[in-house]
């Protein structure tokens, strides 16, 4: 099993949509959480910071739920340039160095 | 330019070639990160330092590839007799620890290797 698993892409979605993306993590002692957006052939950007009390960016709204291990990117009235690559991205406990785990990345396409 | 920054941005090499790839972090970073990402996928952890120190190294992470980061500031990442199956996007991040728990990584631009 992956330690980072996200919904299979891609979505195809019309301007105005709103879209949610759902993404599992298996180490239960995983400490951070993150969503990253990637362009085509370019490299991942820190979308927001994803905590358990839910936090808001504008349009996009992340929230984590530590007992079911899950995390969710919500993206209300998408926009053209939204789409991209949405990576769920999981920082292990403290004894594995804190490096990033990656999903494998749902791709967004807004059409107008 | 403050940010990560990643030399080159192509590469493409004949197989059984050696390449060689660097990596400047954001300044005062002590640590450094390297990923690799193939198509369709997110990117996979190959290694860290912490200051010169490697830390860490993924079992991606063949005896045919070497990092070193000699001084603690700049990284370069070696793959010796390179295979087609090494053709990814290698991406470098950087971080102060406990900055990355708040804040995630910066990263470079990437190198995009293609072994033909």
């Amino acid at each position: 099993r992956k330690e980072v698993e996200q919904d299979p892409g891609p979505f195809n979605v019309p301007e105005g949509a709103t879209v949610a993306f759902n993404c599992t993590y298996s180490n239960s002692a995983s400490q951070s959480f993150f969503w990253y957006r990637q362009d085509c052939r370019k490299e991942p950007k820190l979308l927001m910071s994803v905590y358990s009390s839910g936090n808001e960016d504008g349009r996009f709204t992340a929230q984590l739920n530590r007992a079911s291990q899950y995390i969710s990117l919500l993206i209300r009235d998408s926009k053209l340039s939204d789409s991209a690559t949405y990576l769920c991205v999981v920082i292990g406990p403290y004894n594995q160095g804190g490096k990033l785990i990656f999903g494998q990345g749902t791709e967004l396409s807004v059409k107008p | 330019d403050t940010g990560v920054s990643q030399d080159p941005r192509h590469k493409i090499t004949k197989r059984g070639q050696n390449v060689t790839f660097r990596c400047d972090p954001i300044s005062e970073h002590n640590r450094l990160y390297w990923y690799r990402q193939t198509l369709g996928q997110g990117p996979e952890f190959l290694t860290y330092f912490q200051n010169e120190a490697q830390l860490e190294k993924s079992r991606l992470l063949s005896d045919r590839f070497s990092a070193e980061r000699p001084k603690g500031s700049f990284s370069t990442l070696e793959i010796q007799r390179t295979e087609q199956g090494d053709s990814a996007m290698y991406l470098c991040a950087s971080s102060l620890p406990g900055q990355g728990n708040l804040y995630g990584y910066t990263f470079g631009s990437g190198t995009r290797l293609t072994v033909v």
